[in-house]
């Protein structure tokens, strides 16, 4: 059964703290994707993986980075949080290549910026 | 213009009822469409994909694309309480360039 795990469920953190999420796949997968979901808007792609240590720009990056030093795992860093990133965050990963792969999601990270 | 547009909703209709949600989309690129049903505080999971114009099928649920109008629907027949979640269509380019609408939440009433 395929599975992507994230760190925390809900987290409530305050203004200019640094902020990790971290996302776990068990598939071997070579894409791991970040989006963030907000209402009216929908997901939108924060960065993307498609190899170790290799990282994409997505459409919202601003105020993100990104680590992937394990294929297994791809972590999303807020270097300061601020009050409009406040969003429920998804984890996703999928099969390499350019082929129309499913993207297996995670449970989800509903951060709280205060 | 968003490139995928879907009403958000929300949708109510009674147990039992055919339920029509749809998507359009303005990219004409070559492409793959996908939906999503998304349960709440989970996260999305795939519940069907087409590339072609026309249906495909399977069990309770339709997905017809019609890309002379831009236009993607997904039909759930016989509708279960079970079915309430968001449905979130997706664009899908070459390359894994997904593109998701923002979601139609639906409630089906028992």
């Amino acid at each position: 059964d395929v599975k992507v795990t994230q760190s925390s469920r809900y987290l409530v953190k305050r203004t200019g703290e640094k902020v990790f999420l971290e996302c776990v796949q068990d598939m071997d997968h070579e894409n791991m994707f970040w989006y963030r979901q907000d209402p009216g808007l929908g997901l939108r792609l924060i960065y993307f993986s498609y190899d170790v240590k290799m990282k994409e720009k997505g459409d919202i990056p601003e105020g993100y980075s990104v680590s992937r030093e394990k294929k297994e795992r791809f972590s999303l860093i807020l270097e300061s949080a601020s009050t409009n990133q406040t969003s429920m965050y998804l984890c996703a990963s999928s099969l390499g290549g350019n082929s129309y792969n499913e993207q297996f999601f995670g449970p989800g990270t509903r951060l709280t910026v205060l | 213009q968003k490139e995928v547009e879907q009403d958000p909703g929300p949708l109510s209709v009674p147990e039992g009822a055919i339920v029509s949600l749809n998507c359009t989309y303005s990219n004409s690129a070559f492409q793959y469409f996908m939906w999503y049903r998304q349960y709440s505080r989970k996260g999305p999971e795939l519940l069907m994909y087409t590339y072609s114009s026309g249906n495909k099928e399977d069990g309770r649920f339709t997905a017809q694309v019609d890309k002379s109008s831009k236009y993607i629907s997904l039909f759930i027949r016989d509708s279960q309480p079970s079915d309430s979640a968001t449905y979130l269509c997706a664009r899908v380019s070459y390359g894994q360039n997904f593109v998701f609408g923002p979601g139609t939440r639906l409630s089906v009433l028992p």
